[in-house]
């Protein structure tokens, strides 16, 4: 079973700074992977960014990398110099190997960028 | 290439109605996964569809049902609703070709059930 744990119901950052996204996650595949998605209020799930658990390095694409500690079951996302469109929900999810697409997500945190 | 797309986008029953959701996946992708959101529960899982074959399926009641064609366009039902059926359903397709595949995800189907 997988279990993804996000602790901040919401969290704020100015405009123009650096803001990390706390993921922490249980599971008892040898193999699998993490993936952030972002929501804005319209409702859609925008896929950020993905790292899978045998990836040596920290994934980035763009403003957006994920601090992979593997050790600590941790998957946070660091999002760079933040822009007011940055706000909305964010989920951190796990997939397991295995021919399942089945995410497992965590509870969400609510970004807001101030101007 | 067109994304995945849900229809309708908004929907509103009456409790005891069924409803069908329909969700046609990014062209070559043979997954389609249903997912719950809701505010109390969150994102939950509902089921998947690989090949016109249910291939794993989340903890919901049996008037939970889902469909998938041979173009790979699903549907799900869901029978006798209840209030708490009340929420944004989410349909999201992948290429489901290797260890982990991104899904992509529809704009959602919003229920409210009266």
């Amino acid at each position: 079973a997988q279990k993804i744990t996000q602790t901040q119901p919401g969290m704020f950052v100015q405009e123009k700074e650096a803001v990390t996204l706390d993921c922490t996650y249980d599971t008892s595949d040898p193999s699998y992977g993490l993936f952030w998605y972002k929501q804005p209020s319209s409702g859609e799930m925008i896929f950020l960014i993905y790292q899978g658990s045998y990836d040596q390095q920290n994934a980035t694409e763009g403003r957006y990398s994920l601090n992979f500690q593997k050790a600590r079951k941790s998957a946070n996302l660091v999002i760079s110099a933040s822009q007011l469109g940055d706000s909305a929900m964010y989920f951190c999810a796990s997939l397991g190997v295995g021919g399942s697409e089945k995410l497992v997500f965590g509870k969400g945190t609510k970004l807001t960028v101030n101007p | 290439k067109a994304g995945v797309t849900q229809t309708p986008r908004y929907l509103i029953k009456t409790r005891g109605q069924q409803v069908t959701l329909s969700c046609s996946p990014i062209s070559g992708h043979r997954s389609v996964s249903w997912y719950q959101q809701t505010p109390g529960q969150g994102l939950q899982f509902l089921f998947e569809y690989f090949s016109e074959t249910q291939r794993n399926k989340g903890n919901f009641p049996g008037r939970f049902s889902g469909r998938q064609f041979s173009n790979s366009r699903s549907e799900m039902n869901v029978s006798t609703l209840e209030l708490g059926d009340s929420a944004l359903y989410l349909c999201a397709s992948s290429l489901a070709t290797g260890d982990w595949n991104e899904q992509f995800f529809g704009p959602g189907t919003r229920l409210t059930v009266l």
